[in-house]
């Protein structure tokens, strides 16, 4: 079965520090991976995707994110974290070899502590 | 603001009832999804269309029906209503099939 985990429900960082929310995915064939953020009584926010190429994927916010095909993971990451960086993230997975389902993870809160 | 519009943002009815959901997505993006997020259940993928067909199913209840109208816009609709359907329920729109989609600010369903 095709899923994406997000090992950690919530990552405590203090500010300034860098930050990294974890995810791991399991599909067949090459993945397409997003990473979205989600604000509290808000709509998920797009922050950046990997579709091919450059593993190390640059997004919104000073976020970025590292392909590892061979530990089948996504990992979110920012150098220096701000507290406005509190919220709720999930990472999201589209087979390519599929039908057009994207399969989000369960979301990691992310608090940063001032 | 991501463009994609839905209405009603707050909805409370009765258990039995139905109620209908409306999501206008962003201009041009011909494909609307639907999800339900509660906190026991996360973020639960219902269902997609595309240009006006269905494209993939989720784990959307036979109680639950959608539609992608010709002018793009999507409705999802929930019959026979259960205290258990009480959640967020998102649409989001993507230009095609395999970008990144953006979401609306939600419609809040609580069943009493």
């Amino acid at each position: 079965a095709q899923s994406v985990a997000q090992p950690e429900d919530q990552v405590n960082v203090a500010e300034g520090n860098p930050l990294t929310v974890k995810c791991t995915y399991s599909v067949s064939g090459n993945p397409y991976l997003f990473w979205y953020v989600q604000y509290p009584n808000r709509g998920l926010q797009f922050l950046l995707k990997y579709i091919t190429g450059d593993n190390l994927v640059k997004g919104s916010y000073g976020f970025e994110a590292e392909f590892n095909k061979s530990q089948t993971s996504f990992h979110l990451k920012k150098p220096s974290a701000l507290v406005s960086d509190s919220a709720l993230y999930f990472c999201a997975v589209r087979p390519q070899n599929r039908d057009d389902k994207i399969i989000f993870g369960k979301g990691t809160r992310l608090h940063i502590l001032p | 603001d991501s463009g994609v519009t839905q209405t009603p943002k707050h909805l409370i009815t009765a258990t039995g009832q139905r109620v209908t959901l409306r999501c206008s997505p962003r201009s041009g993006d011909l494909s609307v999804y639907w999800y339900q997020q509660s906190l026991d259940q996360g973020l639960q993928f219902l269902i997609q269309y595309y240009n006006g067909e269905e494209r993939a199913k989720g784990n959307i209840l036979e109680r639950f029906s959608a539609q992608q109208f010709p002018d793009l816009h999507s409705e999802l609709n929930l019959s026979s209503l259960e205290l258990g359907d009480s959640a967020l329920y998102f649409c989001a729109s993507s230009v095609a099939l395999v970008g990144e989609l953006f979401f609306g600010e939600g419609s809040r369903l609580t069943v009493l």
